[in-house]
């Protein structure tokens, strides 16, 4: 299965700045999501990322908020932009394998 | 919209007692997934269960597929305290992953 790195690991940052999170996966692949996740709980998609193409987003999630870039086929970037206390969460990048998925080790994020 | 019920959503035991947690959905799956997550870390893939009546074991772990495909237990016998974390199930269906609300295990040495 696929390998991701995901940085930053965690990150305290100032409210109305924004933070890129970066994964850069061991091999070449499709499609690429991210999901955000409060500690302890379940995943919550955010939107999925091609290759060549604007990202998909899920309800709830815009652009805007969380532009996403996709330069080739084995990395990506999520950005959350102007950050609020709101904000602070875990947010994970995934592929998808044969049988399963493959995530990141995820950002911590909190937003003073 | 598509629900996959997972239960309990905690449970804290002594190491060596048996336990099961559910995922139960009135959508039929293509597939169900299983992962474990320990803090720190993203979720990693226990098993992927395909076929109606399906049962597979990771040794102290069973998981079954429901005969229609709309439910899926995970069973682990003589638990121990490494098999502390959060368990998630997720049902493939229309493209999508449909996530459970996670179990967050707690085995008490």
């Amino acid at each position: 299965s696929a390998v991701i790195s995901q940085k930053p690991s965690r990150d305290i940052c100032q409210r109305g700045t924004s933070l890129t999170i970066q994964c850069q996966v061991d091999s070449q692949v499709t499609m690429m999501f991210w999901y955000r996740q409060q500690p302890g709980q379940s995943l919550t998609l955010i939107a999925t990322a091609n290759q060549g193409s604007e990202a998909t987003y899920e309800s709830g999630f815009v652009i805007d908020k969380f532009p996403i870039s996709r330069p080739n086929l084995t990395f990506s970037t999520l950005t959350v932009s102007n950050m609020s206390p709101e904000d602070s969460s875990i947010y994970l990048c995934s592929v998808e394998g044969v049988v399963g998925y493959t995530f990141g080790s995820g950002t911590r994020l909190t937003v003073v | 919209t598509q629900l996959l019920e997972q239960s309990p959503q905690f449970l804290s035991i002594q190491e060596g007692e048996n336990l099961t947690v559910y995922c139960n959905s009135s959508s039929v799956f293509s597939s169900l997934q299983w992962y474990r997550q320990e803090p720190g870390e993203g979720p990693v893939l226990l098993v992927t269960v395909v076929t109606g009546g399906e049962v597979k074991k990771l040794k102290r772990l069973t998981f079954q597929f429901g005969d229609a495909r709309k439910d899926s237990s995970l069973h682990i016998t003589a638990a121990q305290p490494g098999d502390t974390g959060l368990y998630l199930c997720a049902g493939a269906s229309n493209y999508q992953l449909i996530w459970g609300a996670g179990t967050k295990l707690i085995i008490k040495p």
